[in-house]
């Protein structure tokens, strides 16, 4: 079983438009995060939610909006995308015990 | 702040020798978690290997060790009898508590990228 999960892979879209990332995770984890990574492989937090809540929103544009319907899922939603909003965005979840993150696979989004 | 500095942007290493990967970092905690994530073309994040910064003994896994310097604030992770496999781009993190928040977050380096030389 997938530990933390992303859909779609890939995802090609026009300026503009609006598009869903989805993640799930069945650790049973408390906090949930999507990161960032540009063009040079920098990752950069984006969000991070704890029970559903969110706790950290490190200066994303409002476009970018994370719903947590439930502690497992954590979708992000950008609106009017633009084209440097290009990028692989990822997914992960952690436990305060243990340490370490597990990430989804990523979501390529690419912005024409 | 707490930032993480990765100073090789690549490095190159034959098959069976032993690379070793630079990383910094600066904190004023006392008690923290640094790891070192692989990302090989999948760009899956793999986790490599984990210290604990109260642990004074070096993390090791198989063929991967780590020389933690607490003092120094240094975290280098080795990689012996280097394979094929281990091509990858290489991320030194390090997990911070937010007071404020009361929760964590992850703070990675800029990346090194492995070549490994058949």
């Amino acid at each position: 079983d997938t530990a933390v999960s992303q859909t779609p892979k890939y995802l090609v879209t026009q300026m503009g438009n609006d598009k869903s990332i989805k993640c799930e995770q069945n650790l049973g984890h408390d906090t949930m995060y999507w990161y960032k990574q540009d063009s040079k492989k920098f990752l950069k937090i984006m969000f991070s939610y704890n029970n559903k809540e969110l706790i950290i929103n490190e200066t994303v544009p409002n476009r970018f909006s994370p719903k947590s319907p439930d502690k497992a899922h954590l979708n992000l939603h950008i609106n009017s995308l633009e084209l440097g909003d290009s990028a692989v965005y990822f997914c992960a979840s952690s436990q305060d015990f243990g340490g370490r993150a597990f990430f989804g696979q990523g979501t390529r989004l690419t912005v024409v | 702040a707490q930032t993480v500095t990765q100073s090789q942007p690549e490095m190159s290493v034959q098959e069976a020798e032993t690379v070793t990967l630079s990383c910094t970092y600066d904190t004023s905690e006392s008690d923290y978690y640094l790891f070192w994530y692989k990302q090989p073309p999948s760009r899956q994040m793999i986790l490599v290997i984990r210290q604990e910064a109260y642990k004074q003994q070096n993390a090791t896994e198989n063929r991967f060790s780590v020389n933690f310097q607490k003092a120094a604030k240094s975290f280098s992770l080795k990689i012996s009898d280097s394979q094929l496999g281990d091509a990858a781009m290489y991320f030194c993190a390090y997990r911070t508590y937010s007071a404020t928040s009361g929760t964590y977050k992850y703070i990675f380096g800029t990346g090194t990228r492995l070549k490994v030389l058949a």
